[in-house]
This record gives structure tokens, C-alpha cells and sequence, in this order.
């Protein structure tokens, strides 16, 4: 299966600043990726699919970019809604496969 | 609209089965696989199997081969899995969920429904 190594694993980072989440895959996936947002007590919402699209309703402060191996999820400007925790998601090997998160903390 | 919603939360004794539904409302039940995915208390999300309501196939994750079935009534828009001989590290949240308009992501999830598994 395809490991993907999300970085860092937690980050403290203030209301406004620019915040980028790393997911390394073990193999090449093409652009098959997908980003979550996840706050506690409460499923996970999609952000991007195909590493770069945004999904409907989610604010253009996030974005995605990258192929093959390595993929970013970028936040532009932090608010105060954003703190939470950040997953990528494979689907171009099967079994899809997790990162193992990255919480974003508030500092 | 278009929702997912699961059954509530379970406490099970070690060995004995669980089974969870998911019911989907507001699009075509046999038209999307659903996907099923487990979270332990404070840990990242685990992908465990997917079913096509249409034809019932199946696929599961290599560590849950043996232990979990998934199944649907089609008549009430309705995925089930279910887990046996659970131990105490099956101990989780489970949530359905399903990729409508995409290829590549989950777009729907459920509410979730939290397994506990004690003696």
C-alpha cells in the first residue's frame, strides 16, 4: 500500500499568518489527492480533490498544488476557524491510504 | 439533501459483532460505493473497505479480511458493516462515507458512530 508522510505533525501558528502542510508519497500518484479538514468531535470535510481543486463552499484560502510524489495544502491567511486537524488521502493505488494528520494548532 | 446518517453509538463486549448502518438521502443510493472509515480516540483515520450498493460487490482492507462484512438493503437506502470478534483496539469512531461528485475524495460523510468494545 501507499504510505503518505504528512508534515510537520502539529504546527502553532497565529490568526493570519500563511501556513503549508506537506504530504510525501511513497510512490508516484499522479494528482490523485485529496485534502480534509477535521475538527473534534466531528467528521472530516473535504477541502481538494485532485490535489488542486477546490471543493464548493470552501474558502479560496485554501489551495493545493503539487503531483506525482509530493503535495502541499496551503492556507493563505490562518482564521480563527481554520485551526483543526489536516489530512491527505490517496486514491490512485487501492488500497486509498492516509497521511497521518496534521494538527494546526493556535500559538 | 444529500446526507449520510448513521446508527448511534454501541457498546460491545470483547468477541461479539457490531453492525453499523448508513442511511443516504437526497441522491440514488445504487448509484455511489460507500466507503467505510474508522478513527481510534485521538488517532488518524483508517480506510477500511468499500461496497456498490448496486451489485453488492465488495472490497476490503487486508488487516479487516475475515472480520468485516458489508452489506445493503437498497429498499431503504441503507449500507450496514459489520465487525466480529472485536477486541478492545477496535475501539472507535466509524463513519460511512461516499465520493458523489468526484472520483478522487470522499464529498460525503456521516455523523459517525463510536464503537465502544469493554469487558
Amino acid at each position: 500500500a501507499i504510505q503518505l508522510t504528512q508534515s510537520p505533525s502539529s504546527l502553532s501558528a497565529s490568526v493570519g499568518d500563511r501556513v503549508t502542510i506537506t504530504c510525501r508519497a511513497s510512490q508516484g500518484i499522479s494528482s490523485a489527492l485529496a485534502w480534509y479538514q477535521q475538527k473534534p468531535g466531528k467528521a472530516p470535510k473535504l477541502l481538494i480533490y485532485d490535489a488542486s481543486s477546490l471543493e464548493s463552499g470552501v474558502p479560496s484560502r485554501f489551495s493545493g498544488s503539487g503531483s506525482g510524489t509530493d503535495f502541499t495544502l496551503t492556507i493563505s491567511s490562518l482564521q480563527p476557524e481554520d485551526f483543526a486537524t489536516y489530512y491527505c488521502q490517496q486514491f490512485n493505488n487501492y488500497p486509498p491510504t492516509f497521511g497521518q494528520g496534521t494538527k494546526l494548532e493556535i500559538k | 439533501q444529500v446526507q449520510l446518517v448513521q446508527s448511534g453509538a454501541e457498546v460491545k463486549k470483547p468477541g461479539a459483532s457490531v453492525k453499523v448502518s448508513c442511511k443516504a438521502s437526497g441522491y440514488t443510493f445504487t448509484s455511489y460505493d460507500i466507503n467505510w472509515v474508522r478513527q481510534a480516540t485521538g488517532q488518524g483515520l483508517e480506510w477500511m473497505g468499500w461496497m456498490n450498493p448496486n451489485s453488492g460487490n465488495t472490497g476490503y482492507a487486508q488487516k479487516f479480511q475475515g472480520r468485516v462484512t458489508m452489506t445493503r438493503n437498497t429498499s431503504i437506502s441503507t449500507a450496514y458493516m459489520e465487525l466480529s470478534s472485536l477486541r478492545s483496539e477496535d475501539t472507535a469512531v466509524y463513519y460511512c462515507a461516499s465520493s458523489l461528485a468526484y472520483e478522487n475524495a470522499f464529498d460525503i460523510w456521516g455523523q459517525g458512530t463510536m464503537v465502544t468494545v469493554s469487558s
